[in-house]
């Protein structure tokens, strides 16, 4: 079964620990994303990668960091500089090739941090 | 700055009433644009998209959209909502000539369809 994994489904942090979160995909997709969801502000982009080794910063990238060491997994890492990482974290991925291919999401990763 | 705004943030109607939610881009360039919807605990889904051609597009679940050029604006459309449409929607632009497919996304719209 085809699909986009993310784990855990809810995570809680103290204050000023790093927490990794993970994010799988078997649809043999080239792009991933990572984005941030925060109730009226809609999903913001943090970080995306096109091929293995290679990501890009999204428009709100600081404290945060990532890695594509594999094409199937792209994990997401909420550092202690992230101000205010309490949110809803989801994974995207697109297949290459047409222009017209869409973005499919991962069921998210609910992070706490108190 | 590019941006995306939708204008409803809250929408509660009754079943079988018409649902229209409102999109629009400020983008300097041509477009591709997408309405995703998010049921209560599930997966971002994608509703229906359109990169060219006829410029109303229809989707799953009976929604459709209409691309205005003139007016930068992407409206969704159903005739007649059922309870399960219970959703949040969000609208999304990419630039044509963005080759990393990224998408920015409205703030959404959370829409409640009461029995």
């Amino acid at each position: 079964d085809g699909g986009i994994t993310q784990s855990p489904k809810y995570l809680f942090r103290k204050e000023g620990q790093n927490v990794t979160l993970s994010c799988e995909q078997n649809l043999n997709h080239d792009a991933m994303y990572w984005y941030r969801q925060d109730p009226g502000q809609g999903l913001r982009l943090i970080y995306y990668s096109q091929i293995v080794n290679d990501f890009q910063k999204g428009d709100i990238a600081e404290g945060y960091s990532v890695s594509r060491e594999k094409k199937e997994s792209f994990p997401l890492t909420v550092t202690s500089a992230q101000k205010n990482p309490t949110a809803f974290y989801l994974c995207a991925s697109r297949p290459r090739g047409a222009q017209d291919n869409e973005q499919f999401f991962g069921p998210g990763t609910r992070l706490t941090v108190l | 700055a590019q941006s995306v705004s939708q204008h409803n943030h809250h929408v509660i109607l009754s079943e079988a009433a018409s649902l229209e939610l409102g999109c629009n881009y400020s983008y300097g360039g041509t477009v591709n644009l997408f309405w995703y919807v998010q049921y209560p605990g599930q997966h971002l889904q994608l509703l229906l998209k359109y990169f060219s051609g006829d410029p109303l597009v229809k989707g799953i679940k009976g929604f459709e959209a209409e691309f205005i050029k003139s007016k930068f604006s992407f409206n969704l459309r159903k005739p007649s909502v059922q309870w399960s449409d219970t959703a949040e929607y969000f609208c999304a632009v990419k630039l044509t000539t963005d080759s990393w497919g990224k998408l920015q996304f409205g703030a959404g719209t959370q829409v409640v369809v009461t029995p």
